[in-house]
């Protein structure tokens, strides 16, 4: 059974770059044909796709933040993470990492609560 | 890419049926089999319900049903339970090799 749990700081600073992992327990990162995506859910509203890495490297995007977002993964750490530059307190939420497909999330973690404040 | 598009609350008794829409597009919710369902209980992180449109994955229970029409799918829950009240999120694969999710809807057992 894949488990998965986020780790970063709690709180940025505006302007700053906000950075997460997610560390991959229970199967290997570049075992099989997984993907392992970001999403986040602001705080009392609804779920958004950030991204997602195939084991290789390939990354796709949200559209409305490919422009500020890096998914990088560590196969030799069992890791991926999220990069999200320039941040604004309109990307404080809650940050999960999910998998194992594009489009189908079996697995969660718990979840990530980052605040974006001076 | 714009949200898809659910009721933001829907309620019923124990016991009854409800049933939950996700709108989309042709490109995404119409054109894809891969329309999902998450259940997500408060301070929780959400949980697959439904995948590819109709199928339910192992441990889910069968009181939960789901289909799709054109560019939209639905959620059923039959013999509703207390412990189903939650929020629920429709996602479909969409053009572009992306994601995109619904607004949610909040579902009351009264």
């Amino acid at each position: 059974q894949v488990q998965l749990q986020e780790s970063g700081p709690g709180l940025v600073q505006p302007s700053q770059t906000l950075s997460l992992t997610c560390t991959v327990s229970g199967g290997s990162i570049s075992g099989g044909a997984y993907y392992w995506s970001w999403i986040r859910q602001h705080p009392g509203k609804g779920l958004e796709w950030i991204g997602y890495i195939y084991y290789r490297g390939s990354t796709y995007y949200n559209p409305s933040l490919k422009s500020r977002v890096t998914i990088s993964v560590d196969t030799s750490k069992n890791q991926f993470s999220l990069k999200l530059s320039s941040v604004t307190a309109a990307d404080t939420a809650v940050y999960y990492c999910a998998s194992p497909y594009k489009a189908r999330f079996d697995y969660w973690g718990q979840g990530s609560l980052v605040t974006v404040s001076s | 890419q714009s949200a898809l598009t659910q009721p933001a609350s829907v309620s019923g008794s124990p016991g009854q049926s409800i049933t939950i829409s996700c709108t989309g597009t042709s490109s995404d919710v119409g054109g894809h089999n891969s329309v999902f369902w998450y259940q997500q209980h408060p301070g929780k992180a959400p949980k697959l319900m439904i995948y590819d449109v109709s199928n339910r994955p192992s441990g889910v229970s069968n009181r939960f049903s789901a289909s799709k029409s054109g560019n939209t799918a639905f959620l059923t829950i039959s013999g509703l339970q207390a412990e189903d009240e939650a929020d629920y999120y429709c996602s479909s694969y969409s053009s572009s090799s992306t994601l995109v999710f619904g607004g949610g809807t909040k579902l009351t057992v009264l």
